[in-house]
């Protein structure tokens, strides 16, 4: 079994709408989690950082943890087909353990 | 420094042949990863540099595979006698070491084995 499983994909939603990408892990050391997005072909991109359990906003991104339930969220508000990418999260402490990704695709 | 880079961006190469790619960390990080990522999966850690010390490899890293960083500046990771299997994307990653704050990603050397 893999240390950060997520909700496999595809995700296709109309411009404008919220995306919700869950992600759970199971090695309750973990205490950084990261959101990346990537494109084809190309590195993953840091979108958002959280340490320990919580909430972090930055702009229409939403991320959040639940250590209790091993459980991390990413919301995207507003959603833009420039948005249209693979979101990976990861979770570790020293490295990171990675989700296979989901790939969403913002319909204009 | 515009972040970390990765050399070469493509290569593909004949079975059994031996390849090198290079990573040039982002220049205060004193901590490098290398990651292997195939087609619809996330990245999947290799090995890790703390300076120029390599404190870490994974299980996936066969006695095929060699990574260095000598001076703890860029790092090579030199795969021998190349198989189809390895095809991927190599992933280079820098931090500073202060927990992962600024964990950043290259654009990778994409891997064919023909």
């Amino acid at each position: 079994q893999k240390e950060v499983e997520q909700d496999p994909g595809p995700l296709s939603v109309p411009e404008g709408a919220i995306v919700s990408l869950n992600c759970t892990y199971s090695n309750s050391a973990f205490q950084y989690f990261m959101w990346y997005r990537q494109y084809s072909r190309k590195g993953p991109e840091l979108l958002m950082y959280t340490y320990s359990s919580g909430n972090k906003e930055d702009g229409r991104f939403t991320a959040q943890v639940d250590k209790s339930s091993k459980y991390i969220s990413l919301f995207i508000r507003d959603s833009q087909p420039s948005d249209s990418a693979t979101y990976l999260c990861a979770a570790g402490d020293y490295k990171l353990s990675f989700g296979a990704g989901t790939t969403v695709t913002v319909r204009a | 420094d515009t972040g970390v880079s990765q050399d070469p961006r493509h290569k593909i190469t004949k079975r059994g042949q031996n390849v090198t790619f290079r990573c040039d960390p982002i220049s205060e990080h004193n901590r490098l990863y290398w990651y292997r990522q195939t087609l619809g999966q996330g990245p999947e850690f290799l090995t890790y540099f703390q300076n120029e010390a390599q404190l870490e490899k994974s299980r996936l890293l066969s006695d095929r595979f060699s990574a260095e960083r000598p001076k703890g500046s860029f790092s090579t990771l030199e795969i021998q006698r190349t198989e189809q299997g390895d095809s991927a994307m190599y992933l280079c990653a820098s931090s500073s070491g202060q927990g992962l704050h600024g964990y950043t990603f290259g654009s990778g050397t994409r891997l064919t084995v023909v």
